[in-house]
């Protein structure tokens, strides 16, 4: 089940910001534990774009930021390209659950 | 690398195994994880096996019909799945996790897909 919340999609004009939230609670985001997002396109592996709340693997642009406020956290990215619009996910870890958590998604579109 | 196998049809109430082969990485220092994504739900995360082999965690979706299991010889993490049920239809994932517990997943593979359906 997912109890990480994201918006179901934001859009944007080539060039432009678009950020997108990602709400959890005090047993997941808000209990400290870390926050990393993956981009999906159909057809292909989900793949990481944002680990430990604001780190880039190599090879991600610097366009793509992360943030971690509370029991949420927030995916930046800055100089919309067309290649940019896919499915994006948070993840976490809930203590509650006593495992992964994943968000609801947030289709970005170009 | 990840490479998932063994996905396919099944009739509600059957049983599939899942393998996760993995290459270009030191296997048995990692734990597994496994995710599936539906069209309705996304992302759901599955099931996880530590590194050695010695537990595994389980969503609560999954809890008692599934088993992971690995053999660090054979670079190969498994998922047995029993009395699955359509809602277990999904594009499965296996990936390898960070060691830095709680992990996250990188890489992932390119998963196989599970249809549940009499």
């Amino acid at each position: 089940q997912s109890v990480l919340t994201q918006p179901p999609s934001v859009s944007g004009a080539p060039g432009q910001r678009v950020t997108f939230s990602c709400s959890g609670s005090r047993s997941n985001i808000g209990a400290g534990y870390d926050v990393h997002w993956y981009r999906y396109l159909p057809g292909t592996a989900p793949t990481l774009l944002i680990y430990g709340n604001n780190n880039r693997p190599s090879g991600v642009p610097d366009r793509f930021s992360g943030s971690k406020s509370g029991s949420s956290a927030s995916l930046a990215i800055t100089g919309l390209q067309a290649e940019d619009e896919a499915d994006y996910y948070c993840h976490s870890y809930d203590s509650s659950l006593g495992g992964y958590v994943f968000g609801t998604g947030t289709k970005v579109t170009v | 690398q990840l490479v998932e196998s063994g996905g396919g049809a099944v009739q509600p109430g059957g049983s599939l195994r899942l393998s996760c082969a993995a290459s270009g990485f030191t296997f048995g220092n990692y734990a597994i994880h496994w995710v599936r994504r539906t069209p309705g739900k996304g992302l759901e995360w599955v099931a996880s096996i530590r590194f050695d082999g010695s537990k595994n965690y389980y969503g609560e979706a999954v809890k008692g019909r599934f088993t992971s299991s690995r053999d660090n010889f054979k670079n190969t993490a498994y998922l047995q799945m029993n009395s699955l049920r359509a809602d277990d239809t999904a594009v499965y994932y296996c990936a390898k996790g960070s060691a830095t517990y709680p992990d996250w997943f990188d890489p992932w593979g390119q998963g196989t897909l599970v249809t549940v359906s009499s």
